[in-house]
């Protein structure tokens, strides 16, 4: 098993373009997360998504749209970047065991750090 | 809503110290508690875990102990390595494990 699999590692935009962060897993996990983490701080959640075809807000989904058309893949996409969104961006994934309680763990990639001029 | 309380870092240690992370909770219902650790570039990996009041949960000579009468789930070690210098996270899970929060993060380093 590769894990959870996040593309690029970094990338550099300038303001106002666009750009799709990877994410891939490939335990078959029905939940993904994408978070990111600011300089010295802890994590907060953009979006998540309970299966294909399912996707919710998190704390921080301005500037920031997902899609999920397949169990694997779990894609962030930024319209017009701002520096706002500077940051390393972390998707996760969590499976389920189906037992009450939240005993799962979620499972991180090694993260992309984007860079916004 | 849940929040989760780190003591702020950053922690310096001299090897073989012991270490005590504090982490405090605010959560309705049954939360299950996780400590993560994050090294240099990397993202973040499972320390250890709690699913219940009193559960202890341990792993690499990290110990941390689930108390819903202090909502507490601090993290311990007896004697620190060089190569636990990393950010150490507390986070907690809902009653459907399914949203998490995590603490701000605490800087630990470990001096030779």
């Amino acid at each position: 098993n590769a894990g959870v699999t996040q593309t690029p590692k970094f990338r550099i935009l300038k303001i106002g373009q666009s750009m799709t962060l990877q994410c891939a897993q490939d335990m078959n996990h029905n939940y993904m997360y994408w978070y990111r983490q600011d300089p010295g701080m802890g994590l907060k959640l953009i979006y998540y998504s309970v299966g294909a075809g399912i996707t919710d807000k998190g704390e921080v989904p301005n500037g920031y749209n997902v899609s999920r058309s397949t169990t694997e893949d779990f894609p962030l996409r930024l319209e017009l970047a701002a520096p706002s969104q500077t940051s390393v961006y972390f998707c996760a994934s969590l499976g389920t065991s189906g037992r009450f309680g939240g005993t799962d763990t979620q499972y991180f990639g090694p993260g992309t750090r984007l860079t916004v001029l | 809503g849940n929040s989760v309380t780190q003591m702020e870092g950053p922690v310096t240690l001299s090897e073989e110290a012991f270490l005590t992370i504090n982490c405090t909770y605010t959560a309705t219902g049954y939360p299950s508690l996780f400590w993560y650790v994050q090294y240099p570039g990397e993202g973040l990996q499972l320390l250890l875990k709690a699913t219940k009041a009193d559960d202890k949960g341990s792993n690499k000579g990290f110990e941390a102990t689930y108390r819903k009468e202090t909502t507490s789930f601090h993290l311990e070690k007896g004697s620190v390595q060089v190569s636990d210098s990393a950010v150490y996270f507390c986070a907690l899970s809902d009653n459907y494990g399914q949203n998490f929060v995590f603490g701000p993060g605490t800087r630990l380093s470990v001096l030779p």
